[in-house]
Order: structure tokens, then sequence, then C-alpha cells
């Protein structure tokens, strides 16, 4: 069964380190997102990428965080400068038909840990 | 703005049914999701609703008023594997396909 895949499965950095985040969504979707989760918290939306560009974008999305296609397959989400409450599970989901389906298939997560 | 909100907490007995509401404000809504999350692991897909009613796929149900802006999962036949995190999630407006969670339900079942 095709699924979405994330490494590193948990990162360790120092404030102010550039961290990448990479991802391999499903083969055939179209539609590519990054989420984040802090701890005993709810998933919180990021950025959202279709056609080779960011598509829509969170407030929590900021300068900082970057993200990239570099090529057919990877999907990958840059931090610049980590801060301390950057420490969240990220989630790399991809869709083939967006809002249409109605479903988002995500990967088992990269947990950040920003000391 | 756009809020989900649903119950912090269930409890519920092996066998049993449970129902999780959840209630939403978002602008030009278009559909509810729902997804099971164990142990902080990947979200799972659950169950959709874009019109009105009933969805039922096995032991999950999921249903949506959209004149009262609410919706529900009902899971029957609760098993021990049930015990998880379940947040509802809205697609609103926006056709990128953006999600906005709630805060989640943990259900706990016991034997």
């Amino acid at each position: 069964e095709p699924e979405v895949t994330q490494t590193p499965s948990h990162q360790v950095t120092q404030m102010g380190q550039e961290v990448i985040l990479r991802c391999v969504p499903i083969s055939n979707h179209l539609y590519f997102y990054w989420y984040r989760q802090i701890l005993g918290q709810k998933v919180e939306f990021l950025v959202s990428f279709y056609n080779n560009e960011i598509s829509e974008k969170s407030e929590i999305f900021d300068d900082q965080f970057s993200v990239e296609r570099p090529d057919g397959s990877n999907f990958t989400l840059k931090i610049r400068s980590t801060k301390l409450e950057d420490s969240a599970m990220y989630f790399c989901a991809s869709s083939a038909q967006g809002r249409t389906s109605g479903e988002l298939f995500f990967g088992e997560g990269s947990r950040l840990t920003v000391l | 703005g756009q809020s989900l909100e649903q119950p912090s907490e269930v409890t519920a007995v092996e066998g049993a049914i449970v129902q999780i509401n959840c209630t939403y404000q978002t602008s030009g809504f278009y559909g509810l999701s729902w997804y099971q999350q164990h142990d902080g692991g990947a979200p799972t897909f659950l169950s959709y609703n874009a019109l009105d009613g009933l969805e039922e796929t096995g032991r999950f149900s999921s249903f949506l008023s959209r004149s009262d802006s609410y919706g529900y999962l009902l899971l029957q036949e609760l098993q021990m594997k049930d015990s998880a995190s379940y947040f509802c999630a809205a697609y609103g407006s926006s056709n990128t396909g953006k999600l906005i969670f709630g805060q989640g339900t943990t259900l706990q079942v016991k034997p």
C-alpha cells in the first residue's frame, strides 16, 4: 500500500541551527502539505503546495520556513534558524484530489527537539 | 476565524457505542473529516462528509448537519484498539485542501 515517508524520525538540534525535514509523498498525488503538532495539542496547518508552488501558508509559516520540491519525489521543509518553540512533531501529508476526496495521507512524522 | 470544538475526553466500555461531537465555525465551510491518532503517530483518515447526512464505513459512521454547523463520529462495537485521539477537521473556502483541526478527543476504552 502506498504511503508517505518522512526522514528523519527524530532530530535534535541547537537553537539557531538550520534543519531540513524530508518527505516522499505518494507518487501520484498532486497536493502536498506540512502540518505540525506540539506535544498534546492539535494538528496545525503550516503550508500547502501544488503545481510546484506554495498555494497557501499559515501565520506560523514565517520567513524562517521554506519548502521545496527539488525533484519529482521529495518534498522538504527547511527551518532556517530554529527556536525553542519550533520543537514539535512535523507531519508531511499528501492528497490526490485535495478537498474533493476529503482524505489526507499523513507520514509518521519527524520529531524536532530544539535545545 | 475558524474553530472546531470537540470534547477533550470520552470513556466507554468495550462493545459499547460512543459518539464524539464536533461543532465548527469556518468561513466558506466545504466539508468535515475525521482522523484517528494513536500515541502521537500519523493521523489516519476515518471518514468525510461533504453533504448532510450519515456516512458509514464499517464500525465507524460520521454525520454532518450544515444548518447546525455540527457533526459527529459514531464508533460501534468498541474494541480496546479504538483507544486513541480523534480529531474532527474542516475544509473551508480555500481550494488548497487546507484542513483546520479541532483540539482532539481522547477516547479511552475500558474492558
